[in-house]
C-alpha cells in the first residue's frame, strides 16, 4: 500500500494476557518508529529501527514490552503479562534513512485492557 | 539532548483569525524540525519541515512555519484559521549532528477554531 499500516485498528484484551501488535512501514523505508499515545497526551517514543543496526529501545517502559523487525519490512509490538495502564493507541511511523526525511505514521492500534 | 517545547496546552482562535502554535526547542547544532497535525481517532499527518533555506517554510492545508534561530523557536501560523483546523498539533525536532537519533516530540497543543 501506499501508506503505513498498522493491525488491529482496535484490541481489547483482559489484564494479563498478550498482545502483538503489527506495523508494514512504507516500502522502502529503512527507518521504523513505535510511540505510545495515552488519552489526551502527547507521544512517547518506544523503539527505533535503522536499518540492520541494533534497534533504540531506550524508550521500552518494562521488560514487557519488546518489538521485532524482520530485516527493512514488517515490525511487532509486543507486550506481555498486559497492565491496565497499557491501554492507548499504539502508533508506528516510518521514513528513509537519513535524518532529514520526514516520518509517515500509521493510524495507530488502539489498545484497551480491561 | 534535544528537547521541545510547547508552552501552550490549548490555543483558542476565532474564525478568519490568524493563528501561532509556538514550539521552541533545544539541539547541540542545527535542527530539522517538524509538524505534525492530529484530527481525533487519526494518526500523525505531516504538514510542513525546515532542513534548511528559507527560514520560512510553507505546507499543508495554509500553514506555514519560521525558523528562527536565535529564539531557537519553530512557531506554526495561518493568517485565516478554518474550523476544519481544530485539531492537535506536534512539533518535533531532530539533531543532525547525532545520526540514529530518533525524532523527539513536543507535548502538543491543541488548537479550536471557533465559528
Amino acid at each position: 500500500g501506499a501508506g503505513v499500516s498498522q493491525s488491529p485498528s482496535n484490541k481489547v484484551t483482559e489484564k494479563g494476557k498478550d498482545v502483538e501488535l503489527r506495523c508494514d512501514p512504507i516500502s522502502g523505508h529503512t527507518a521504523l518508529y513505535w510511540y505510545r499515545q495515552r488519552l489526551g497526551q502527547g507521544l512517547e517514543f518506544l523503539i527505533y529501527f535503522q536499518g540492520n543496526s541494533a534497534p533504540d529501545k531506550s524508550g521500552l517502559p518494562s521488560d514487557r514490552f519488546s518489538a521485532e523487525r524482520t530485516g527493512e519490512s514488517v515490525s511487532t509490538l509486543t507486550i506481555q503479562r498486559t497492565q491496565q495502564e497499557d491501554s492507548a493507541v499504539y502508533l508506528c511511523a516510518s521514513s528513509l534513512q537519513l535524518t532529514r526525511e520526514t516520518q509517515y505514521f500509521g493510524p495507530g492500534t488502539r489498545l484497551l485492557v480491561l | 539532548a534535544q528537547s521541545v517545547a510547547q508552552p501552550e496546552d490549548q490555543v483558542n482562535v476565532a474564525e478568519g483569525n490568524p493563528l501561532t502554535v509556538k514550539c521552541t526547542y533545544s539541539v547541540s547544532g542545527n535542527p530539522y524540525l517538524f509538524w505534525y497535525v492530529q484530527y481525533p481517532n487519526r494518526g500523525l499527518q505531516f504538514l510542513l519541515k525546515y532542513i534548511t533555506g528559507d527560514n520560512l517554510v510553507k505546507g499543508s492545508y495554509g500553514f506555514e512555519a519560521e525558523f528562527n534561530k536565535s529564539q531557537t523557536s519553530f512557531h506554526l501560523k495561518k493568517p485565516s484559521a478554518l474550523v476544519s483546523d481544530s485539531a492537535l498539533y506536534f512539533c518535533a525536532v531532530r539533531d543532525p549532528m547525532n545520526y540514529g537519533q530518533n525524532f523527539v516530540f513536543g507535548p502538543g497543543t491543541r488548537l479550536s477554531v471557533l465559528p
